[in-house]
């Protein structure tokens, strides 16, 4: 399997732009989840989908940030507009799905977002 | 909500052991371990389940203490391999909650 794929895998961008970053899980997978590294906040969860619904987005830090799931192998993180305390690494992960709490997780190899 | 992870670094030379603590305020129903290397995604270690268990990996072990709400890594002779960020995860009873620590970084020098 080609594991958990993330694109594009490094974004630089202008404050006040729109950004789209793109996730597609491993298949089979019925949880996926979108995460936010920085060095000040750490692993942040921002939201999770369970077959396609999302579960919670309580970690969504503002209306600027939406995030989809259209179908089983294919999710966005869209940040619209953009700003440059957004800049961080994006890693989109996914889960084969028993539970949240029991299943490993599969991390894609990261969106690095730049914005200026 | 989110767990707390002791040490934040540490510094090892090859052969030496480690542990690596995660401690949490609410009632866990497991406990994830990740490494991340430099540049890298988070790699799964293990999980553990309530019960007390604990689960090895090769040289790298771990507890989970359900009562104490703690779980601890440990890493038995140390290989350069083993330098990285570890982070621990807490899944908590109602499911639908998970957080990451804030990690712990460590570096194995010859």
């Amino acid at each position: 399997d080609a594991g958990v794929i993330q694109s594009p895998r490094h974004e630089v961008t202008e404050m006040g732009q729109e950004v789209t970053l793109r996730c597609k899980p491993i298949s089979g997978h019925d949880y996926l989840f979108w995460y936010r590294q920085t060095m000040m906040r750490g692993l942040e969860l921002l939201i999770y989908f369970n077959n396609n619904v999302p579960i919670d987005d309580s970690g969504m830090p503002e209306d600027r940030f939406s995030a989809k799931m259209p179908n089983a192998s294919f999710s966005t993180l869209k940040i619209q507009p953009s700003e440059p305390r957004d800049s961080a690494v994006y890693f989109c992960a996914s889960s084969p799905g028993l539970a949240l709490s029991t299943d490993t997780q599969y991390f894609g190899p990261g969106t690095r977002l730049t914005v200026l | 909500q989110q767990p707390v992870q002791s040490p934040q670094a540490v510094i090892l030379r090859e052969g030496e052991d480690a542990v690596i603590n995660c401690s949490s305020s609410k009632a866990l129903y497991s406990v994830h371990w990740y490494r991340q290397k430099h540049g890298e995604a988070p790699v799964f270690l293990m999980i553990l389940l309530k019960g007390g268990e604990q689960k090895g990996h090769d040289k790298i072990s771990a507890s989970f203490n359900e009562k104490k709400q703690q779980s601890s890594l440990y890493l038995t002779a140390s290989q350069l391999s083993y330098s990285g960020t570890y982070f621990c995860g807490t899944g908590q009873y109602n499911f639908n909650k998970f957080y990451f620590g804030s990690g712990t970084k460590l570096n194995v020098k010859p």
